[in-house]
């Protein structure tokens, strides 16, 4: 898997947007960006995906720069349940390969 | 969604025994299951992947004699350590890949803690 680069922690007041940014300068044609987060003493749970257009679902969206090399997942009103640590990773699912965790980041969310 | 249960949820035993994880996929079949552990504060390692009716393949500097995996059928999964030391002491997650979903649909179970005396 290409490699991504996150910011270890972010804190975001509760009900407020949070924008998590993922630079992945050497993403292939074919990876797909796909988020997961990790709730504490959890397993990890699928967020979103995409590939090239913006996407949104029920959990967050996921916005995509133009060249492909950065993203950002947007949680539209955190709340405390979203404390977590959010995981950026590229998967060529051509492979259909297995997924590598890089360090994520640790989002605080404060009351 | 769909489901992935492991069993026990948490584990202590003394140093030497050896433990049994399960993993199991409720409501799909998964032809491949991935075995991680994680450390306090570290993220996850993959430990190895596990093929539905052939051998594991392991991860780089994963002992396959001490950690044994057998995918037995296409929903269940278990993962041995033997001869578990304290230092095994660690989260230990497995995912599910979804035979029939969309390509690279991979589910999580909740984890196993296993602590080692």
């Amino acid at each position: 898997d290409a490699k991504t680069t996150q910011p270890n922690s972010m804190e975001s007041n509760e009900e407020e947007p949070v924008h998590l940014p993922c630079n992945h300068s050497t993403i292939s044609g074919t990876d797909y960006i796909h988020w997961y987060r990790q709730l504490p003493s959890q397993g990890p749970e699928y967020v979103i995906h995409g590939l090239t257009s913006n996407v949104n679902n029920r959990m967050a969206s996921l916005a995509i720069a133009e060249d492909r090399k950065s993203s950002t997942l947007i949680l539209h009103r955190a709340t405390l349940r979203d404390a977590a640590v959010y995981y950026c990773i590229l998967r060529d699912v051509g492979r259909d390969d297995k997924i590598i965790f890089g360090k994520g980041t640790r989002l605080h969310i404060l009351p | 969604g769909a489901v992935v249960s492991q069993h026990p949820s948490r584990v202590i035993c003394k140093s030497g025994t050896s433990v049994k994880i399960e993993c199991r996929s409720l409501d799909f079949q998964a032809t491949t299951m991935f075995w991680y552990r994680q450390f306090p504060k570290q993220s996850l390692m993959l430990m190895a992947t596990s093929n539905e009716g052939s051998k594991a393949t392991y991860e780089q500097g994963v002992e396959k004699d001490k950690f044994l995996i057998n995918h037995a059928s296409l929903t269940l999964s278990t993962l041995t350590v033997t001869s578990a030391h304290p230092e095994d002491s660690s989260f230990y997650i497995c995912s599910a890949r979804d035979l029939l979903a969309v390509r690279g649909t991979q589910y999580f179970g909740p984890g196993t803690r296993l602590t080692v005396l």
